[in-house]
């Protein structure tokens, strides 16, 4: 069945430095890739989506490149902040409604000031 | 325009006692849709639903759980006889018809003790 792979935390930065947050990804079709973010004690936000190979998604800063060749979509930021203290979910889905969302194991961001 | 709204916030219940989790989805979005999430871990999907109608119901637990979406009022998610591993993270989204990226609740927090 259809899977995803984070890398495995916690991730702790210095406020500024760059960031990677790696995500591979199985899937039979073509499908839908998203990245989310949890703030603690908050439900799930959408960051960002890419939807065909080779889209980026971006959203405040943080960029992902939809790569069907190396089966990735790996979510980086130029400089981060101590508000992106958070938890990040790669996501997929399989159909076109994005109706059943397919999660990876969640990677904790700590950024210290 | 209020989001996903979910209550309680925190549930806890004994061992065998029933759990009932509501969901109220962003006005004009007939699509709700459950995940839990137990800790350390990424959301699953449990069950998605339409008005009056459960569209899949694939990830589930085929005894004690049940959820529901009448034509009025709010989705609910009823867990019977509740054991310790029913403690999670359950989240609510819900979406317009055909829409990627649906909108998360802030979940409610089940303990079984």
């Amino acid at each position: 069945g259809d899977s995803v792979t984070q890398m495995e935390g916690p991730v702790t930065l210095s406020e500024e430095a760059f960031l990677t947050i790696n995500c591979t990804y199985t899937a039979t079709g073509y499908p839908s890739l998203f990245w989310y973010v949890q703030y603690p004690g908050e439900g799930l936000q959408l960051l960002l989506k890419a939807t065909k190979a080779d889209d980026k998604g971006s959203n405040k800063g943080f960029e992902a490149t939809y790569r069907k060749e190396t089966t990735s979509f790996h979510l980086e930021k130029g400089s981060v902040q101590v508000s992106d203290s958070a938890v990040y979910f790669c996501a997929l889905s399989e159909d076109q409604g994005a109706q059943k969302l397919v999660f990876g194991q969640g990677t904790r961001l700590t950024i210290n000031p | 325009n209020a989001g996903v709204m979910q209550n309680p916030r925190h549930l806890v219940r004994r061992r065998g006692q029933e759990a009932r989790l509501r969901c109220s989805p962003m006005k004009g979005h007939s699509h709700v849709y459950w995940y839990r999430q137990l800790p350390e871990e990424g959301l699953k999907f449990m069950v998605y639903l339409q008005k009056e109608n459960i569209i899949d119901e694939s990830g589930m637990p085929k005894e004690r759980f049940s959820a529901e979406f009448p034509k009025e009022g709010p989705s609910i998610l009823r867990i019977q006889q509740v054991v310790r591993g029913d403690s999670a993270a359950y989240f609510c989204a819900s979406s317009p018809a055909g829409n990627y990226g649906y909108t998360f609740g802030s979940g409610t927090r089940l303990t079984v003790v």
